[in-house]
């Protein structure tokens, strides 16, 4: 079946730097996507999401891009800080059966280096 | 807003018991919500989809009779892990619909089977 992949399984970055977590999807049918942060022994936590019809995002320190052209969703994190550190999961929103669903990808984890 | 509990936290049991989790969303009405299972360092694997008043949607390879699912009101949602055993141990995690795609996550049950 189609899934949702990331890059890299863990990211250090120093304090203070910007981070970038990459996605890869693969269902070209998906229309809404969404980035969570989750913290060990927590639920995940949203952070923003983008619908297919734009190509950026911006919330609080963090922007969200979309390139449908080649499936690629990317996080980026401004001025990284020591309490960003987690596991960051990109998620597709899909329509299966008729009814919609979130479907993971596999995680990327963030290390802020003091 | 869009607060999403969980009940219990966490809980141990004998092998071949059964224990019911809960799902409340406590602050809006959800006619939708998802039950997800995570092993540890891995994403989020959907279960199911609760619907409110009538039966639940599983994913393939859930087992409907193990992994039984109430969604009574718009608030709660129960999953209840039949004849528990070793190999269901595993964080599950609950959300909520709150917008036509917004999914808000619960806390999560750490579920451990002796």
């Amino acid at each position: 079946g189609e899934s949702v992949g990331l890059h890299l399984p863990t990211l250090s970055v120093q304090e203070g730097d910007n981070s970038i977590i990459n996605c890869a999807y693969s269902n070209s049918a998906s229309d809404y996507f969404i980035w969570y942060k989750q913290e060990s022994g927590k639920g995940p936590q949203f952070i923003i999401d983008i619908r297919s019809n734009m190509d950026k995002r911006q919330g609080q320190r963090v922007t969200v891009l979309l390139n449908k052209t080649v499936k690629h969703l990317s996080l980026q994190i401004a001025a990284t800080q020591p309490g960003d550190s987690a596991v960051y999961f990109c998620a597709e929103n899909v329509n299966s059966g008729g009814y919609q669903k979130v479907t993971f990808g596999t995680g990327t984890k963030l290390q802020v280096i003091p | 807003g869009a607060v999403v509990s969980q009940h219990p936290s966490w809980v141990i049991c004998k092998s071949g018991t059964s224990v019911k989790i809960e799902c409340r969303s406590l602050d809006f009405q959800a006619t939708t919500m998802f039950w997800y299972r995570q092993f540890p360092k891995q994403s989020l694997m959907l279960m199911a989809t609760s619907n409110e008043g009538s039966k639940a949607t599983y994913e393939q390879g859930v087992e409907k009779d193990k992994f039984l699912i109430n969604h009574a009101s718009l608030t709660l949602s129960t999953l209840t892990v039949t004849s528990a055993h070793p190999e269901d141990s595993s964080f599950y995690i609950c959300s909520a619909k709150l917008a036509a795609d917004t999914q808000y996550f619960g806390p999560g049950t750490r579920l451990t089977v002796l």
